[in-house]
């Protein structure tokens, strides 16, 4: 069964300080894809990032980097110079390769930074 | 840009009241979705719909209907509202076709309370 874990429930940090948001799934497929959502206080999520299965590069984004790890089975998620405006609740999400395009989400992360 | 529309983003019900949550998408997109969010459980899959007047059961559908006549539309129904029905409730939309990489765009939320 499918299953995404994201260990930490809440991180503070202070502003301009890395920070890594880690995420460990679960699957059976062989194919499957990853996502990033962020969801701001004003509650709607924000697509940040997909990636499949069979493409490991790393990638960047301005100050988003993601590092996704097969072997590890992890997705993590690292914000560089961290901003106020990063606040927010971070999920991962897995799709598997059946068609029904459903995510299945972790139970997210709180990230807060601190001016 | 997608755009996907709750009608509430506050509502307040009593215990045993029907209750109609709505949500609309204008671009056209096959797949919607809803879910709730609770603290600590992350986003759960109520329903899901892949074309109009078709509707697939999600991992938590007790309790919940949906109902889809157009394409653009989808409704939760809560038959009869009960106080553990409390919850932020998410609707999103995503591109149709079998295929699982497509990202899902959210609407903004409606945090119920059942009183």
């Amino acid at each position: 069964a499918q299953k995404v874990t994201q260990a930490q429930t809440e991180i503070s940090v202070v502003e301009k300080e890395d920070v890594t948001l880690d995420c460990v799934y679960e699957t059976r497929d062989t194919t499957y894809y990853l996502f990033w959502y962020k969801q701001p206080p004003s509650g709607e999520l924000v697509f940040l990032i997909r990636r499949n299965s069979f493409d490991e590069q790393n990638e960047i984004s301005g100050r988003y980097s993601w590092n996704f790890q097969k072997s590890t089975s992890s997705f993590n998620f690292t914000i560089t110079a961290s901003q106020v405006v990063d606040s927010a609740v971070y999920f991962c999400a897995l799709s598997e390769y059946d068609g029904a395009n459903n995510l299945f989400f972790g139970t997210g992360t709180r990230l807060t930074v601190i001016p | 840009d997608v755009k996907v529309t709750q009608s509430s983003r506050y509502l307040v019900k009593r215990t045993g009241e029907k209750v109609f949550l709505e949500c609309v998408q204008d671009m056209d997109h096959e797949n919607m979705f809803w879910y709730r969010q609770d603290p600590g459980l992350g986003l759960r899959l109520i329903y899901f719909s892949y074309d109009v007047k078709m509707k697939e059961k999600g991992d938590i559908p007790e309790g919940y209907s949906v109902s889809r006549e157009k394409k653009e539309r989808f409704s939760l129904i809560l038959e009869s509202a009960s106080t553990n029905q409390t919850s932020m409730y998410l609707c999103a939309s995503s591109l149709g076709g079998y295929s699982s990489y497509n990202e899902q765009f959210f609407g903004p939320g409606t945090r119920l309370t059942v009183l």
